[in-house]
């Protein structure tokens, strides 16, 4: 079985752009998680869906947003790119039945640099 | 929110040694206590994880213990070998009902020397 993957591997955007990196979860998994991890440091959480729906959000500014398709993929857009927001992205999946304890499984994930 | 401290932060070990990392969380509402592992350009490899009604789980090489009393997690590699190499996160799963959000210690550099 396939796991989790996102595209593109690697973007290279300059401050102001826009990015939107997606992912697709693992089959049978409805619940996707994105992640920032900057260089050095662990990853921290930026948004969950379940089902479609936003079921929780990080200490992120407005300019990220997500979406999760009907088929469970899905995007997270980045708006007016700052060189801060130069990092790896991660997309979990999980079946996201169980709230606290939901086994998250990691994907690849697409390198951000803002130049 | 959840806070998570990880040491040590580098470690460093001789081949067929064991490495021991321990995670301190805060939130007494968590359950589950997973590990995972980071290589250089990859994601992070789920490698072992324990909820919080057992108090330790074993898959060959690797282990995980919990203390839920004082609030801490590790994780014990034996017969360390090269490939084992790569920083190493605890991840607890804090009570949410905003999301199931794992928060992330800092991360430990596991180098085995062969």
């Amino acid at each position: 079985d396939a796991g989790v993957t996102q595209s593109p591997t690697h973007l290279i955007k300059t401050r102001g752009q826009h990015v939107t990196l997606r992912c697709s979860p693992i089959s049978g998994h409805k619940s996707v998680s994105w992640y920032q991890q900057v260089l050095g440091q662990g990853p921290q959480f930026i948004f969950q869906y379940y089902e479609k729906e936003e079921r929780g959000r990080g200490n992120f500014p407005d300019r990220f947003s997500a979406r999760q398709f009907p088929n469970y993929s899905s995007e997270l857009n980045v708006n007016a790119l700052l060189l801060g927001d130069s990092a790896l992205y991660l997309c979990a999946s999980s079946l996201g039945l169980e709230r606290s304890t939901d086994t998250q499984y990691f994907g690849p994930g697409t390198r951000l640099t803002v130049l | 929110g959840e806070n998570v401290e990880q040491h040590p932060s580098t470690l460093s070990v001789q081949e067929g040694d064991s490495a021991v990392i321990k995670c301190t969380y805060s939130d007494s509402a968590s359950n589950y206590f997973p590990w995972y592992k980071q290589e250089l350009g990859k994601g992070p490899q789920l490698i072992i994880d324990i909820r919080s009604n057992v108090g330790e789980k074993k898959d060959q090489r690797i282990a995980v213990t919990l203390n839920k009393t004082a609030k801490h997690f590790s994780l014990h590699i034996t017969e360390t070998q090269p490939e084992d190499s790569a920083v190493y996160f605890c991840a607890p799963l804090p009570f949410s009902a905003s999301g199931s959000r794992l928060t992330f210690g800092e991360g430990t550099q596991l180098t085995v020397n062969p």
